[in-house]
């Protein structure tokens, strides 16, 4: 069975510093995994994802991913946060060929920039 | 463009009362899904179809209920609805067989008092 978990609740950072949303996993299978945003009132919205091969997957608006299979992470990057990065973003996974119910998502990392 | 609406946008209710919202996807993908949103909970899986006449039950699913009579719609029905049922309610499609990304739509703030 799969699992995630998604380290703070609420992440702060200042316009221009990095961004770093912490996601560890549990697979008992190399997992796909993922990396939604949503923005207020808003439906998520996919940022990125990881399946086969390259393990550093970039995404839209400079984000970027880096799947650690000797560390079960898959923590979200970006080199300098924009007022407009604030939202909240999920980590998700699943199981390579499981059924398309089969991902399952963490509870949310609210991220706010301090101007 | 392909989307995925959602009505009501904001709903609000009394207790014991039977509700159903509409979820609508021009994907035409075969699998949707509807999803509750609560703080600290994420997103947790109600029902899914993959295709039509096909349900399918979720994780959270007492007191709920869906069917799919084409390929578009999900309707999700709550019975008799209860305060623990104040949620985000968000509807979901996806192309593919096996789990990869979803398509969600833009969400329906349901009250219960």
């Amino acid at each position: 069975a799969q699992s995630v978990t998604q380290l703070g609740s609420h992440v702060s950072v200042s316009e221009g510093a990095l961004v770093l949303l912490r996601c560890n996993y549990s697979s008992s299978v190399p997992p796909y995994l993922f990396w939604y945003v949503q923005y207020p009132n808003q439906g998520l919205q996919l940022l990125l994802k990881y399946t086969t091969g390259a393990t550093l997957v970039k995404g839209i608006n400079g984000f970027e991913a880096e799947f650690k299979k000797s560390e079960t992470s898959f923590h979200l990057t970006k080199p300098s946060a924009h007022m407009s990065d604030a939202a909240e973003y999920f980590c998700a996974v699943s199981a390579p060929y499981s059924s398309a119910s089969k991902i399952i998502f963490g509870s949310g990392t609210r991220l706010s920039i301090r101007p | 463009d392909a989307e995925i609406t959602q009505s009501p946008r904001h709903k609000i209710t009394e207790t014991g009362r039977q509700v159903t919202l509409a979820c609508h996807q021009t994907w035409n993908h075969n699998n949707m899904f509807w999803y509750r949103q609560d703080l600290g909970h994420g997103l947790r899986l109600i029902h899914y179809s993959y295709g039509v006449q096909d349900t399918n039950k979720g994780e959270v699913s007492d007191g709920y209920s869906v069917s799919r009579s084409n390929t578009e719609d999900l309707p999700l029905t709550l019975e008799s609805a209860a305060s623990s049922q104040t949620s985000v309610y968000f509807c979901a499609s996806s192309a593919s067989t096996i789990a990869l990304e979803q398509y969600f739509g833009p969400g329906t703030r349901l009250t219960v008092t």
